[in-house]
């Protein structure tokens, strides 16, 4: 079946700029991610979201970055005035519920804040 | 101090080598443990899954979980060209959905 995907591939902004990256979950996975990967770093884990419950923000680095997820489905991933230092790659996660269940990755969004 | 070191390399090996990659952790919590391949410019995509200690093994690829010494490794026998990307692991503790990720290992192997 299809994977997680997401859009657009690639996000050139400029500084002050607001920015929306979408994520289609694999169908009948409940649990979806969101992490940031900055260049020599390891994936940040950005929020959590399971079914109808209250998503964990605690990654979110700070009030400028904010997700949802509609119907239980596809999330976005908005930053709002966006910095130079927000430029990453953007990678959306999803699962099944449970411990022990695989996270599958989308291709990510290469975010460029100029 | 991270939770999670990896050694970022690069790592060069001939085509054919047996390689070698490592994590060190120091969350005794963990017990779920997972090696991902990540391409340039691709998501990652998971390779090995381990829960506790011990080996598993999957074609030419080979977990070691080592929790008395908090340091999981990742062998590939006989590594292809096709094997250079990025290699991360990542690992959580019982009852989260949380992963930890290392900062990945890049990995060439030359033809």
């Amino acid at each position: 079946g299809a994977g997680v995907s997401q859009s657009p591939s690639n996000k050139v902004t400029e500084k002050g700029k607001d920015v929306e990256l979408r994520c289609d979950p694999i169908s009948g996975h409940t649990a979806l991610y969101w992490y940031r990967q900055s260049l020599g770093q390891g994936l940040e884990f950005l929020i959590y979201f399971q079914g109808n419950s209250a998503p964990d923000k605690s990654g979110l680095p700070s009030d400028r970055f904010s997700a949802e997820r509609t119907g239980g489905s596809v999330s976005t991933l908005t930053i709002q005035r966006t910095q130079q230092e927000d430029s990453a790659v953007y990678l959306c996660a999803s699962s099944l519920v449970g411990e022990g269940f695989e996270q599958y990755f989308g291709p990510g969004t290469r975010l460029t804040v100029t | 101090q991270k939770e999670v070191e990896q050694d970022p390399g690069p790592l060069s090996v001939p085509e054919g080598a047996i390689v070698s990659l490592n994590c060190t952790y120091s969350n005794s919590a963990f017990q779920y443990f997972m090696w991902y391949r990540q391409y340039s410019r691709k998501g990652p995509e998971l390779l090995m899954y381990t829960y506790s200690s011990g080996n598993k093994e999957d074609g030419r690829f080979t977990a070691q979980v080592d929790k008395s010494s908090k340091y999981i490794s990742l062998f590939i026998r006989d590594s292809q060209p096709s094997d250079s990307a990025t290699y991360l692991c990542a690992m959580s503790e019982s009852g989260t959905y949380k992963y930890i990720f290392g900062t990945g290992t890049r990995l060439k192997v030359l033809a």
